[in-house]
């Protein structure tokens, strides 16, 4: 399997559940991110990891936790969230941060939070 | 942060039709890339441009740094060219940031 790989594709959830996104990626990269999108928004910048570094939050709420065991895998975990916390959830690597080096994104999770 | 701007945010087509999609970008930046998203959500590469011309099939881009916009052509549109393409740059000091995007809607 190549490129960057995101489970599960689709995820319901109450607002008392805990859940993991998983995001996996077999390109060497040293980079890994999360993005939010919203319906009908642009692409949000959640969390930055160089070299299982976290280097960026961007002011996201505690109610999503990341972590990064190694540079090729990717977690992001879910307690308590709210209805308005439903989006795409997509997961990119990149050679490392500040380029140079192409980006590439998993096919993202479609997350609903009844 | 770097500011990336996208024209036209909207842009319909009839199948056949060539059309140009524009970003603007406020520094100087070492990464370009183009995206396109599909009706699934998922992004596709279409280029990596920091700088230069370059094409594949019926699409091309170049991006002219030193005056800091990149521009992506679609010729002969088809109605599997729909959905948003995505403009996004990153710089020494800046994450991979997204324009808002250029929804495409191409008619038969």
């Amino acid at each position: 399997e190549t490129g960057v790989t995101q489970t599960p594709r689709h995820l319901v959830m109450g607002m008392t559940n805990k859940k993991s996104l998983k995001c996996e990626q077999h390109l060497g990269h040293n980079a890994m991110y999360w993005y939010k999108q919203s319906a009908k928004k642009p692409l949000e910048l959640m969390f930055v990891y160089n070299f299982k570094e976290q280097t960026e939050n961007n002011s996201v709420p505690s109610r999503f936790s990341p972590e990064c065991p190694n540079s090729s895998h990717l977690f992001l975990h879910l307690h308590t969230l709210q209805p308005e916390d439903s989006a795409l959830y997509l997961c990119a690597s990149s050679p490392k941060t500040g380029g140079p080096g192409e980006a590439f994104f998993g096919q993202g999770t479609r997350l609903t939070v009844v | 942060g770097i500011q990336v701007e996208q024209s036209p945010p909207d842009l319909i087509l009839q199948e056949g039709a060539n059309s140009t999609l524009r970003c603007n970008f406020s520094d100087s930046v070492n990464n370009l890339q183009w995206f396109h998203q599909n009706p699934w959500g998922q992004l596709i590469n279409l280029f990596y441009i920091p700088s230069g011309t370059k094409q594949n099939g019926r699409l091309s881009a170049t991006t002219v740094a030193t005056e800091r916009y990149s521009l992506l052509y679609i010729s002969s549109s088809q109605t599997t060219d729909s959905g948003v393409y995505f403009c996004a740059v990153e710089s020494g000091y800046s994450t991979l940031t997204f324009g808002k995007g250029t929804m495409l809607l191409v008619s038969p």
